[in-house]
């Protein structure tokens, strides 16, 4: 199984401030890696797949880049909206396995 | 407009079943790979099973093999789990998702969730 730790598990962050969330994985994935972003009692909504493609709709602000081991979820200009659990997901190979979450906090 | 829909969840017995559903709407569902996703009270996602568009593949998490079991009828638009010895562990709320006709897509279609209650 394809262990996948994100960090931080917690960040307060100011808005306009600049988020970045990593994701390391047990082994290498190429970039069969996805970001979502859940918000309190919703289901988890798609930002990137692939690690950088950009899903339809999602603000721009968002971006993923990496690729093998390492990934990062940036979120340029934080906007009070973006309070919110951040998930990282792998689809290289089952069992699927999503990272452990990252909670940003609007200051 | 692309909709999952899922019912079933309740409150059981340790021991007992449940079987949960997943109805779906907007998209040509025989043509999509699906999964189920649970996220046990204040924790994280853990993907719990998939299956294949036609239904002839089916894979599982290990927490959940050889007590769930997943299928679909593509004629009825439905997604089912049925859960057989359950465990307070199962507790969560079981969401249904897609991302396409492959297993490795991320998914882009998620249900409302439905919640699965194991207790005594």
């Amino acid at each position: 199984e394809i262990v996948l730790t994100q960090s931080p598990e917690f960040q307060s962050v100011t808005p306009k401030e600049k988020v970045t969330i990593t994701c390391r994985t047990s082994q290498s994935i190429g970039s069969s890696l996805h970001w979502y972003q859940q918000k309190p009692d919703q289901s988890p909504k798609l930002l990137i797949k692939y690690a950088s493609q950009s899903f339809s709709g999602v603000p721009s602000r968002f971006s993923g880049s990496g690729s093998g081991t390492d990934f990062t979820l940036t979120i340029n200009s934080l906007e009070a909206e973006d309070a919110a659990t951040y998930y990282c997901h792998q689809s290289s190979s089952l069992p699927l396995t999503f990272g452990g979450g990252t909670k940003v906090e609007i200051k | 407009q692309v909709q999952l829909v899922e019912s079933g969840g309740g409150v059981v017995q340790p021991g007992r079943s449940l079987r949960l559903s997943c109805a779906a709407s907007g998209f040509t569902f025989s043509t999509y790979a699906m999964h189920w996703v649970r996220q046990g009270p204040g924790k994280g996602l853990e993907w719990v099973a998939v299956i294949s568009y036609d239904g002839t593949n089916k894979y599982y998490a290990d927490s959940v093999k050889g007590r769930f079991t997943i299928s679909r009828d593509n004629s009825r638009n439905t997604l089912s789990l049925q859960m057989n010895g359950l465990r307070a562990e199962d507790t969560a709320v079981y969401f249904c998702a897609t991302g396409g006709g492959s297993y490795y897509n991320g998914y882009d279609i998620w249900g409302q969730g439905t919640m699965v209650t194991v207790s005594s």
